[in-house]
């Protein structure tokens, strides 16, 4: 069945550093990616998403670009920050609007 | 506007006793969705409500769950008998129309159900 695969964590960085978050999954037809962020103590939010392939989705300095040649919608970002600091969860969701997730990766930045 | 809400934040329960969850959507919102996310995981797919009627219910786990949304808008998770393996974060979301796959799923805070 459809399924997502993310980098395990959990992931420390210095603050400036380049993040890079290993996604990839596995579906049939064309699903709609996305990135979301759970900040401490908060809800799941949206980071960014790609619906089609090639498609570039970025947000406040992120960017995964949707790779249906390696079905890969890796995350990154050029110069992480403490409040950065969260758990990231990769995502996919079907046509049926079943949304599937992965294990999530903790990233913790440092001063 | 308010995003989407979930009552209790935090139930404590005994095994084998009945709970009930509460999800209020984003108005106007017509797709509601429940997860559950156990500790280290990410949100796991339980039930898709698409107006009043539960359009895909096969991530329910067993007949211990139920879930309801008799007006379109709040939606009540049921678990009856509960069993320690219960015990996680449930989650609930909504989206505008539930039809597009790439359309953004609003989450709530969670309700984190203990079971003793």
């Amino acid at each position: 069945g459809d399924s997502v695969t993310q980098m395990e964590g959990p992931v420390t960085l210095s603050e400036e550093a380049f993040l890079t978050i290993n996604c990839t999954y596995t579906a049939t037809g064309y699903p709609s990616l996305f990135w979301y962020v759970q900040y401490p103590g908060e809800g799941l939010q949206l980071l960014l998403k790609a619906t089609k392939a090639d498609d570039k989705g970025s947000n406040k300095g992120f960017e995964a670009t949707y790779r249906k040649e390696t079905t890969s919608f890796h995350l990154e970002k050029g110069s992480v920050q403490v409040s950065d600091s969260a758990v990231y969860f990769c995502a996919l969701r079907r046509e049926n609007n079943d949304m599937r997730f992965g294990a999530g990766t903790r990233l913790t930045v440092k001063p | 506007g308010a995003g989407v809400s979930q009552t209790p934040s935090n139930k404590v329960t005994e095994k084998g006793k009945y709970v009930e969850l509460r999800c209020d959507p984003i108005s106007g919102h017509t797709a509601l969705y429940w997860y559950r996310q156990s500790l280290g995981q990410g949100p796991e797919f339980l039930i898709y409500f698409q107006g009043t009627g539960a359009a895909d219910d096969s991530g329910l786990p067993n007949d211990r769950f139920f879930a309801v949304r008799p007006e379109g808008s709040v939606s009540t998770l049921k678990i009856q008998r509960t069993e320690r393996g219960d015990s996680a974060v449930y989650l609930c979301a909504s989206s505008s129309s539930g039809t597009s796959p790439g359309e953004t799923q609003y989450f709530g805070p969670g309700t984190r159900l203990l079971v003793l």
